[in-house]
């Protein structure tokens, strides 16, 4: 069965830390990885894609990494700002069709 | 601009009373679907729909229909709302291959 997974589940830093979130999949035939940010009880906004040919991307503070054949994602997070406080969900699509697997998320909480 | 646009954001009705979400989206993407979000269980999916006239079921299609007459809208149809189906929904959206998901702002149904 393919599964993603998120561990910790929830995080809690002083401002200004880097930190870094992990996802891990089961089945490396992902066609990509996406990291998403939710706030509470709103919609899901898209961080960054990493396609599967892809080792890594790049937004600003934000810098994912993929590797395949460990099964694994990060999200690294520089320089924290309460702002970033949110649930960070990844998310893989696999061969079948359009079925996205979603982590169950890390709830991040930036301590001023 | 990029949209996927959901209708409504916010719905309370009674046990029994037919009701539909709407989605549209205009990138002109082949596959659509839909997820329910719930406190501990994360996004599952409730339908998918991979072109026109094609639909198939997801994690949890019970209680719940679609239909793909258009390429742009894909509707979420509930017969006969229980309470059990109070959730955050949303629809999403991709081009076919390894491309990035996109979400709709949700839509939180209350069935009372």
């Amino acid at each position: 069965k393919q599964e993603v997974t998120q561990i910790p589940a929830a995080l809690s830093v002083p401002e200004g830390e880097n930190l870094v979130l992990n996802c891990s999949f089961t089945d490396s035939a992902i066609y990509n990885l996406q990291w998403f940010r939710q706030d509470p009880g709103k919609g899901l906004t898209s961080l960054l894609l990493i396609q599967s040919s892809q080792r890594e991307q790049t937004s600003g503070r934000l810098n994912a990494s993929l590797d395949k054949s460990s099964g694994r994602s990060t999200l690294y997070i520089a320089a924290s700002q309460p702002g970033d406080s949110a649930t960070y969900l990844c998310a893989a699509p696999y061969s079948s069709a359009s079925k996205i697997i979603f982590g169950s998320g890390t709830r991040l909480s930036i301590r001023p | 601009e990029a949209q996927v646009t959901q209708n409504p954001r916010y719905l309370i009705t009674v046990t029994g009373k037919k009701l539909t979400v709407t989605c549209s989206q205009n990138m002109n993407h082949e596959y659509m679907s839909w997820y329910r979000q719930d406190p501990g269980l994360g996004l599952r999916q409730i339908y998918y729909s991979m072109n026109v006239e094609v639909t198939d079921k997801g994690d949890v299609p019970e209680g719940y229909k679609v239909s793909r007459k258009e390429k742009r809208n894909f509707p979420l149809i509930l017969e006969s709302p229980s309470p059990n189906q109070t959730s955050l929904y949303f629809c999403a959206t991709r081009a076919r291959g390894g491309t990035e998901a996109f979400f709709g702002q949700g839509t939180r149904l209350t069935v009372v």
